[in-house]
């Protein structure tokens, strides 16, 4: 089974300055995959940035990258040169098993 | 390419009455079938999971059931709704429960 915890509820930044997301999660797992989905108003989910737990290599994705530490269970995201658009709620996510277990979310807001 | 349909986008029913909503997946075959909920401003609950035709895990006891009579089309129903069943649904598919989660565009359910 996979437990995911999103710790803030909310965080705001400056347009231009970037913001670290934090989540942590527990799973029996030995082969799992992390995500972080983006959900904006339209509720659409939104992928994006995926991390294989078997890599070291931190995920990167243009201005998004994953602080990913294993040992810790800890798998933050870090938005760099935030923009209005991605203003939106974050969630953390563990697949293994067949399954797919989300955080509680955070919300984002960009100040201009 | 594939692609993911959850109809119908809005739906207003009253208390007691029955559920239908479905999903397909278009472009793969064998795919691993989701359905989540959303509770206002919360995360999302996986309800059901199917790993093939006929194959229903059930995450959360409830007052919905779910069933994948072909191998690309998922149903979550309900017989009698209650106020509580309220939320936002999203169905999505992943080829191996790990790797990638694709989502419709979900469901607004509104029991009243």
């Amino acid at each position: 089974a996979q437990t995911v915890t999103q710790s803030q509820p909310e965080m705001s930044v400056q347009e231009a300055e970037t913001v670290t997301l934090s989540c942590t999660y527990d799973t029996s797992e030995s082969d799992y995959y992390l995500f972080w989905y983006k959900q904006p108003p339209s509720r659409q989910m939104i992928l994006v940035i995926r991390q294989e737990a078997y890599k070291q290599q931190n995920a990167t994705e243009n201005r998004f990258s994953v602080n990913f530490q294993k040992a810790a269970k800890s798998f933050s995201l870090k938005i760099s040169d935030s923009q209005l658009g991605d203003a939106a709620m974050y969630f953390c996510a563990c697949a293994g098993a067949q399954k797919l277990v989300f955080g509680q979310g955070t919300r984002l807001t960009i100040n201009p | 390419s594939q692609t993911i349909h959850q109809w119908p986008a809005t739906l207003v029913q009253p208390v007691g009455s029955p559920l239908s909503l479905e999903c397909t997946v278009e472009g793969t075959s064998n795919p691993n079938l989701y359905w989540y909920r959303q509770a206002a401003g919360r995360g999302l609950q996986l309800l059901f999971y199917s790993v093939g035709i006929g194959q229903i895990s059930s995450e959360v006891p409830q007052n919905l059931s779910a069933s994948r009579p072909q191998d690309r089309q998922f149903i979550l129903s309900s017989k009698k709704l209650l106020l509580s069943d309220s939320g936002f649904y999203l169905c999505a598919w992943s080829q191996d429960g790990q790797r990638g989660y694709t989502f419709g565009s979900g469901t607004r359910l509104t029991v009243v």
